[in-house]
């Protein structure tokens, strides 16, 4: 099975209005924590945000917050306001603590925001 | 967070040879990751390598394909040996800092092999 599950491979975003980038996760290790990161088309990887299993608020980092509902195990990217300059690749990643400090990435969503 | 380089940014190789790639921390770290990003695809962990011992593979990657060295705390190589086009991919290297072990990457090497 997947461990992490990003279902959208594409999505638009009007600018300025808010997007939702799902993911969902797969974990039988109770302590985790999950990560989102952009790839514009450069290639570099850029860290967003961070969520630890055991944090009890949604995290938050400027425009970007994260919508932790852990009985469902989902990690869904809110991203408000969208610029043109948030098209890119974006990828949902987890890393559980009794596998190491390895990351385990989801497929990504494009995502394209129109003027 | 680290600042992350990577030597070279792309290249353009002949089946059959090999490229070295560079990563270099501007901070001690203890773990540095190196991942294959193949075209349209995600992120695939190769290898863990940590200073002083022999890196950790993950499956599917051998040591004879890709060595790997560590010779101290801010740098470490990869070598994509004996290339085939299939290994043309992005090669990027990460460590990992702060709340929650986050993961830091550098900028990515792009291989192209003809």
């Amino acid at each position: 099975a997947q461990k992490i599950t990003q279902t959208q491979p594409g999505m638009f975003v009007q600018e300025k209005e808010a997007v939702t980038l799902d993911c969902t996760y797969d974990t039988s290790d109770p302590s985790y924590g999950l990560f989102w990161y952009k790839q514009p088309s450069s290639g570099e990887m850029i860290f967003l945000i961070y969520q630890g299993s055991y944090d009890q608020q949604n995290a938050t980092e400027g425009r970007y917050s994260l919508n932790f509902q852990k009985a469902r195990k989902s990690a869904n990217l809110v991203i408000s306001a969208s610029q043109l300059g948030d098209s890119a690749m974006y990828f949902c990643a987890m890393r559980e603590d009794n596998a190491g400090n390895m990351l385990t990435f989801g497929g990504g969503t494009r995502l394209m925001v129109k003027p | 967070s680290a600042v992350i380089s990577q030597k070279p940014s792309r290249d353009i190789c002949q089946r059959g040879t090999s490229l070295t790639i560079q990563c270099q921390v501007d901070s001690q770290v203890t773990m540095m990751f190196w991942y294959r990003q193949q075209p349209g695809q995600s992120l695939t962990l190769i290898a863990t390598a940590n200073q002083g011992s022999e890196a950790t593979y993950e499956s599917g990657f051998v040591i004879d394909k890709f060595p790997i060295s560590r010779p101290n705390l801010t740098f470490s190589t990869l070598t994509v040996s004996n290339m085939s086009p299939e290994d043309s991919s992005i090669y990027l290297c990460s460590v990992d800092q702060g709340v929650g072990d986050t993961q830091y990457f550098g900028p990515g090497t792009r291989l192209t092999v003809l």
